[in-house]
């Protein structure tokens, strides 16, 4: 059964705190992507990695910070820098960049 | 001018009509059009992709795609209530390393 998973579905989190959400694809794709969402708006990208080992800044990576060991897996850890890190966090992959993207079911993170 | 752009809406259309969807981008260089359906606290969900001018059908759902006024839309045949949902677009944007980027979405509401 393809597809991306997402762990865990929900994060509670004491402010100043690091935290770590996991992504991993079985699809064999090779870029994937963190994006967040927070209420009522789009989606806006934190990171993206075209291969394993290469990473890219998106819009908003002040804050967070991703690794790329293996092909399969693209896990985000939220900083204590992130000054407002209570948002919906979504992992997508593609066969490669630019082409259509498939959503895990995200990871809803409340940090207080 | 934002990159893409959507009407956030909501809109409102009764069972059985037909819903459009409308979106226009900045980016006269982009080459990859996308469609997601995100119900409300999920994740987003690809329904269609178009890369070139014209029409692309799938069921009841149609792509439009016109580079030359940099508008692609979604029209949904017989829409049902199980439609109600935000409806992403996203685009390729050269400035942006060949990524996506998404509109803020178009809720619309079937009414029964």
């Amino acid at each position: 059964d393809g597809g991306i998973t997402q762990s865990p579905k929900y994060l509670f989190r004491k402010e100043g705190q690091n935290v770590t959400l996991s992504c991993e694809q079985n699809l064999n794709h090779d870029a994937m992507y963190w994006y967040r969402q927070d209420p009522g708006q789009g989606l806006r990208l934190i990171y993206y990695s075209q291969i394993v080992n290469d990473f890219q800044k998106g819009d908003i990576a002040e804050g967070y910070s991703v690794s790329r060991e293996k092909k399969e897996s693209f896990p985000l850890t939220v900083t204590s820098a992130q000054k407002n890190p209570t948002a919906f966090y979504l992992c997508a992959s593609s066969p490669r960049l630019a082409l259509e993207q498939y959503f895990g079911p995200g990871t809803r993170l409340t940090v207080t | 001018q934002k990159e893409v752009e959507q009407n956030s809406g909501p809109l409102s259309v009764p069972e059985g009509a037909i819903a459009s969807l409308n979106c226009t981008y900045s980016d006269r260089g982009s080459q990859s059009f996308f469609w997601y359906r995100q119900y409300s606290g999920k994740s987003p969900e690809l329904i269609m992709f178009i890369y070139s001018n014209g029409d692309k059908e799938d069921g009841r759902f149609t792509a439009q795609l016109n580079k030359a006024s940099q508008y692609v839309s979604l029209l949904i045949r017989d829409s049902q209530p199980s439609d109600s949902a935000t409806y992403l677009c996203a685009v390729n944007i050269r400035n942006y390393g060949q990524n996506f980027v998404f509109g803020p979405g178009t809720r619309l509401s079937v009414l029964p």
